[in-house]
């Protein structure tokens, strides 16, 4: 039992490429969320799903897409990558809403 | 919307003494609570949440947390810290619905010195 993995572990973008950052999870929980994190600001939300086939925006979505076509696998999408983008992302599960459990992250660098 | 503020940045303690994190939340019904710790490098553990009845909830690794729902607080505590506590510190909000994932605050980080 795995739980939850990331790939990769570093990431180094330049400005305007696309990249996908993969998430899976063995648990066969329906919540699915991404969260990307920056210091002093938390963990913000951006893209969650409740349910293979049903996805929702976040907090911060835009520049980032997501799609859920099994219960396993939640990539998120960096459409074109902006050096604001560079941040550390965080894919968590849970068998209901709340009780997440976390992947170890991604570290992205776009420049 | 459901919001959640952590006062405190940035906490040192010494090794041995207690400890308190404040944390608190806005929201219009009786919230789910979570407070989870994340060690430098790695993702995010749950420490313990609060979901309804007795108001102090036991978490692992010696903490524990009480819901004070006149003062909207959901501090965390532990009587005595050890080294290995030093990390950062996220309190999170649930909506009771369900519908959406939690709100995380902005952290508070520990340093535990000797």
């Amino acid at each position: 039992n795995a739980g939850v993995t990331q790939t990769p572990k570093f990431q180094v973008l330049k400005t305007g490429q696309s990249m996908t950052l993969q998430c899976a999870q063995d648990m066969n929980h329906e919540y699915m969320s991404w969260y990307r994190q920056d210091p002093g600001m938390g963990l913000r939300l951006i893209h969650y799903s409740v349910g293979a086939g049903i996805t929702d925006q976040g907090e911060v979505p835009n520049g980032y897409n997501v799609s859920r076509s099994t219960t396993e696998d939640f990539p998120l999408r960096l459409l074109s990558a902006a050096p604001s983008q560079t941040s550390v992302y965080f894919c968590a599960s849970s068998g209901t809403p709340w009780e997440q459990y976390f992947g170890p992250g991604t570290r992205l660098t776009v420049t | 919307a459901q919001s959640v503020t952590q006062p405190d940045i940035h906490i040192t303690v010494s090794e041995g003494a207690s400890l308190e994190l404040r944390c608190n939340y806005s929201y219009g019904a009786t919230p789910y609570l979570f407070w989870y710790v994340q060690s430098p490098g790695q993702g995010l553990q749950l420490l313990l949440k609060y979901f309804s009845g007795d108001t102090l909830v036991q978490g692992i690794k010696g903490f524990e947390a009480e819901f004070k729902r006149s003062q909207s607080s959901f501090n965390l505590r532990k009587p005595s810290v050890h080294w290995s506590d030093a990390a950062e510190y996220f309190c999170a909000v649930g909506h009771h619905s369900g519908n959406t994932p939690l709100v995380f605050g902005k952290g508070t980080r520990l340093s535990v010195i000797a």
